[in-house]
């Protein structure tokens, strides 16, 4: 198993630019979830999607789009970045079952908006 | 708004002496608590789960503690190695998605 794998590791955009976070895992999960790490904080939740067909706003939503595009993929759009979008963006997948709901992580996407 | 907060932003021990993070919560509806441990340039590792249903869990080298009473988790590392060297978060879930709403991290140095 990949867990959840994320693409691209790093981008560099300049404000007004597009572009989409990919994230895909392998767990058949449910619930996926995407967030934002600002330097020494803990991380926000943007948007989640507790099941495939359905997407809900978190806590930090402003200019930011999702697609569950399927069980496995979750993607965050951003349609026309801003410095305040320069972030780490990280993906994650819920278990649900008799050992507990942990959420799995991915690597993380690297975003500096210029 | 309610939040998870830490204690401490910085904690050095030496190694093989025990750790203990500490972690405030707010919200008192919250019934599930997670410690994530993240490496630079990684992404939070699960560590150590508690319900609000127990006081305690353990691990293997980790323990929490939930104190419902004061809004209250600690995680405790035996043993602290080298390794353990990591920023740590506390982290709690609730309502029907299950969202994780985490603190600000502790940054833990283990000392040789």
């Amino acid at each position: 198993n990949a867990g959840v794998t994320q693409t691209p590791k790093f981008q560099v955009l300049k404000t007004g630019q597009s572009m989409t976070l990919q994230c895909a895992q392998d767990m058949n999960h449910n619930s996926m979830y995407w967030y934002r790490q600002d330097p020494g904080m803990g991380l926000r939740l943007i948007y989640y999607s507790a099941s495939e067909g359905t997407t809900d706003k978190g806590e930090v939503p402003n200019g930011y789009n999702v697609s569950r595009l399927n069980k496995r993929e979750f993607s965050l759009r951003l349609e026309s970045a801003a410095p305040s979008q320069t972030s780490v963006y990280f993906c994650a997948s819920r278990y649900q079952g008799s050992l507990g709901e942990t959420q799995y992580f991915g690597p993380g996407t690297r975003l500096l908006v210029l | 708004g309610e939040s998870v907060g830490l204690h401490l932003p910085t904690l050095s021990v030496q190694e093989g002496d025990n750790s203990i993070i500490n972690c405030a919560y707010s919200n008192s509806a919250s019934d599930y608590f997670i410690w994530y441990k993240q490496e630079s340039g990684k992404g939070p590792q699960f560590i150590i789960d508690i319900r609000s249903n127990m006081d305690k869990r353990q691990g293997q080298r980790v323990t929490v503690l939930l104190n419902k009473t004061v809004k209250h988790l600690s995680l405790q590392i035996a043993a602290t190695q080298p390794g353990d060297s990591a920023v740590y978060f506390c982290a709690e879930s609730r309502g029907s998605a299950r969202q994780l709403t985490f603190g600000s991290g502790t940054q833990l140095t283990v000392l040789p």
